[in-house]
């Protein structure tokens, strides 16, 4: 069973508008983390923004942010104001357990931001 | 600049030849690992090592062997090189006191013909 479940393959928005990407996560340990990357199409892979699952605050850096919902296992990432150069396929992993090569990634969404 | 590095970039290699991928952080994180990234499989952890000298196996180690020689520098070397290691390899640094947030190299593109 996947660990980590993304289930939008493609969004398209407008340019300027706020794009929200889904993510589920599974797991038994009451401490983990969560994690956005970004892929673009030069096939280049960026850290974008993290939440630790005992922090109840929502992350937020620049035009990025999180929508934590513990209860329901749920980590969706939010980007406000989109720009063209926002287009890129973005991945959601989670990291538990002691172990530090416990990382477990989504399938990835593909954001097409239209001009 | 760039804190995590690889070489080559891209690659054509031979069945049965050995092949060697490079990879250099300056973020000094203890943690470093070998990706491999396929349509369909996403990415997929081939080995990983907690500093110098230390090399661990990931989820798909068959084929491969890691070896560590400093904290900045971490191979990823194929023997025998086979046309299903045909791939993109991606290395990364942990940063352990950030949840072991990953930093990803370029990434190497490798095709064994």
């Amino acid at each position: 069973a996947q660990k980590v479940t993304q289930t939008q393959t493609s969004i398209s928005v407008m340019e300027k508008t706020t794009v929200t990407m889904d993510c589920v996560y599974e797991t038994q340990d009451s401490s983990y983390f969560l994690f956005w990357y970004k892929q673009t199409a030069s096939g280049e892979i960026v850290f974008l923004i993290r939440q630790d699952s005992y922090k109840k605050e929502n992350a937020t850096v620049g035009h990025y942010s999180l929508n934590f919902q513990k209860p329901k296992s749920s980590i969706g990432l939010i980007i406000t104001a989109t720009q063209i150069e926002d287009s890129a396929v973005y991945f959601c992993a989670m990291r538990e357990g002691p172990g530090y090569q416990n990382f477990y990634f989504g399938k990835g969404t593909s954001l097409t931001v239209i001009p | 600049e760039a804190a995590v590095t690889q070489s080559p970039r891209n690659k054509v290699a031979v069945t049965g030849g050995k092949v060697t991928l490079s990879c250099n952080q300056t973020n000094n994180h203890n943690n470093m690992y070998w990706y491999r990234q396929d349509t369909g499989h996403g990415l997929r952890l081939i080995h990983y090592s907690y500093g110098a000298g230390s090399t661990e196996k990931g989820d798909i180690p068959d084929g491969y062997k890691a070896s560590r020689p400093s904290q900045e520098n971490f191979s990823l070397i194929l023997e025998l090189a086979t046309p299903s290691q045909t791939s993109v390899y991606f290395c990364a640094s942990g940063d352990p006191g950030a949840g072991n947030t990953l930093y990803f190299g370029e990434g190497s593109r490798l095709i064994v013909v």
